[in-house]
C-alpha cells in the first residue's frame, strides 16, 4: 500500500519569503512523486515530478523538491513567494512499473500576505 | 491542443435519478482516471483504465461505474446517486508511463 501525508492544511508566507510545503509518503517499492497544483475554479497542473535519478526536481514558476529516501520526503519549496503562488498544492505518489493507482495527499492552501 | 474534456461542467440533480459525466483525452493516451474531490480529503481515485476494455477500481468505487469501449472516452457513471456523491469530479489521462497526468476542468455535481 502506499500513502502520501501532507502536513499543514493552510499554509502563510509574506511575499517574498521561503515557501516549504512538507510531503511526506509510504510506498512498499520505489515510488514516482509529483507536486501539482490547482489554481481556484481550475483543475490541476503538474508542477514537478521525481521518478530516477537527480534528487532535486526543477519545476515550474521557481518551484523545487528533493527526494530524501531515506526521510521519504518529498517537500516543495521555492526562495521567494510571489502572491500568483497563491493556490492549493497536492502531493501525489504511484509506485515504479506496472499499473496502479495514483495516490493524492489532502493538500494545502498556500496563502501569500502582502 | 492537448485536452481533456468533461461535460457537464455543472450538474444538480436528484437522489436516485441516473446520470453520466463524460471525458474526452485528445492526446491518445492509454491511461484515464476518475477522481472526487472533497473538502479536506484532497483527491480520491474512484476507477482507472490501463487501455480500452480494461478497468480497476481506485479508492472509493462505491456507488460508480465505469466504462472504457474507446480509447478516447471514460464516461464516468451514477446509477442511483446519493447526496454523499456531492463533489467535485475530475478526469485525467496520461501515456501508459503515468508521468503526467492531464486533468479536466472538473465537474461540480450536487445531489439533492
Amino acid at each position: 500500500a502506499q500513502s502520501v501525508t501532507q502536513l499543514g492544511s493552510h499554509v502563510s508566507v509574506s511575499e517574498g519569503a521561503l515557501v516549504l510545503l512538507r510531503c511526506n509518503y509510504s510506498s512498499s517499492v520505489p515510488p514516482y512523486l509529483f507536486w501539482y497544483v490547482q489554481y481556484p475554479n481550475q483543475g490541476l497542473q503538474l508542477l514537478l515530478k521525481y521518478t530516477t535519478g537527480a534528487t532535486l526536481v526543477k519545476g515550474i514558476n521557481g518551484f523545487e523538491a528533493e527526494f530524501k529516501k531515506s526521510e521519504t520526503s518529498f517537500h516543495l519549496t521555492k526562495p521567494s513567494a510571489h502572491m500568483s503562488d497563491a493556490a492549493e498544492y497536492f502531493c501525489a505518489v504511484i509506485r515504479s512499473g506496472g499499473y496502479q493507482k495514483v495516490t493524492f495527499g489532502t493538500g494545502t492552501k498556500l496563502q501569500v500576505i502582502p | 491542443e492537448a485536452q481533456v474534456t468533461q461535460n457537464p461542467r455543472y450538474l444538480i440533480t436528484v437522489t436516485g435519478k441516473k446520470l453520466t459525466v463524460t471525458c474526452s483525452q485528445n492526446m491518445n493516451h492509454e491511461y484515464m482516471s476518475w477522481y472526487r474531490q472533497d473538502p479536506g480529503l484532497g483527491l480520491r481515485q474512484i476507477y482507472y483504465s490501463m487501455n480500452v476494455e480494461v478497468t480497476d477500481k481506485g479508492d472509493v468505487p462505491e456507488g460508480y461505474k465505469v466504462s472504457r469501449k474507446e480509447k478516447r472516452n471514460f464516461p464516468l457513471i451514477l446509477e442511483s446517486p446519493s447526496p454523499n456523491q456531492t463533489s467535485l469530479y475530475f478526469c485525467a489521462s496520461s501515456s501508459q508511463d503515468r508521468i503526467k497526468q492531464y486533468f479536466g476542468p472538473g465537474t461540480r455535481l450536487t445531489v439533492t
